[in-house]
């Protein structure tokens, strides 16, 4: 089976721009959620998509904002970034009360 | 925000050796579940230990739970140098499997 695949795996951006990242679920998972992990931190919870619906936010900011398809597959989109953007953006996806799986993340840094 | 910390931060032992690390979080909980990354890489998932279970094992870890004092302990036995990484706990309230990552513990095993 397919692990959770994320795209690119590194990226950078400028202050003011905008970033689409992408995953691929795991087959058979049909939730996905969102992680942004600071250098030596733990990841912290962006949101969550449920069968293309929003399922769930963490404490950030309407410019980040996601979209999931039929496939399952999911975008993260943030706007206007900022220089405290700079981060491993992490997904992950599930099915049910099953543990998440995660991909290897996108490292975005901004300049 | 993060839930709770790990302690230690970091932990470096020599191969053979069994290593602890403790988390403490602060609210209720459904369940606790403990992660490991490796360095720039994804969370790959160890083990998940419910609310009503206080001990759990999995080949060389064990995982206990105490609910009365919101903390977890995770003890790898006969540590290996593939097992140098870092471990995050991670808990989920009830009705949501939204994850809360701690702060993470680096363990370097040293062979």
């Amino acid at each position: 089976e397919t692990g959770v695949t994320q795209s690119p795996t590194h990226l950078i951006k400028t202050r003011g721009q905008q970033v689409t990242l992408r995953c691929s679920s795991q087959s058979g998972h049909n939730t996905v959620s969102w992680y942004q992990q600071a250098l030596g931190q733990g990841p912290q919870f962006i949101f969550q998509y449920y069968r293309e619906e929003e399922n769930g936010r963490g404490n950030f900011p309407p410019r980040f904002s996601g979209l999931q398809f039929p496939n399952y597959s999911s975008e993260l989109n943030v706007n206007a970034l900022e220089l405290d953007d700079s981060a491993l953006y992490l997904c992950a996806s599930s099915f049910g009360n099953q543990p998440q799986h995660f991909g290897d993340g996108t490292r975005l840094s901004i300049l | 925000s993060q839930q709770g910390e790990e302690d230690p931060q970091a932990l470096s032992i020599q191969e053979g050796e069994n290593a602890t690390m403790n988390c403490s979080y602060k609210t209720s909980i459904n369940n606790l579940q403990w992660y490991r990354q490796n360095s720039g890489r994804g969370l790959v998932h160890l083990i998940l230990i419910r609310s009503n279970e206080r001990e759990k094992h999995s080949g060389r870890l064990r995982v206990t739970l105490d609910t009365s004092k919101k903390s977890s302990s995770l003890l790898i036995t006969a540590s290996r140098a593939a097992d140098t990484a870092s471990y995050f706990c991670a808990t989920a309230a009830y009705n949501t499997d939204k994850l809360i990552f701690g702060t993470g513990t680096r363990l370097q095993v040293f062979p």
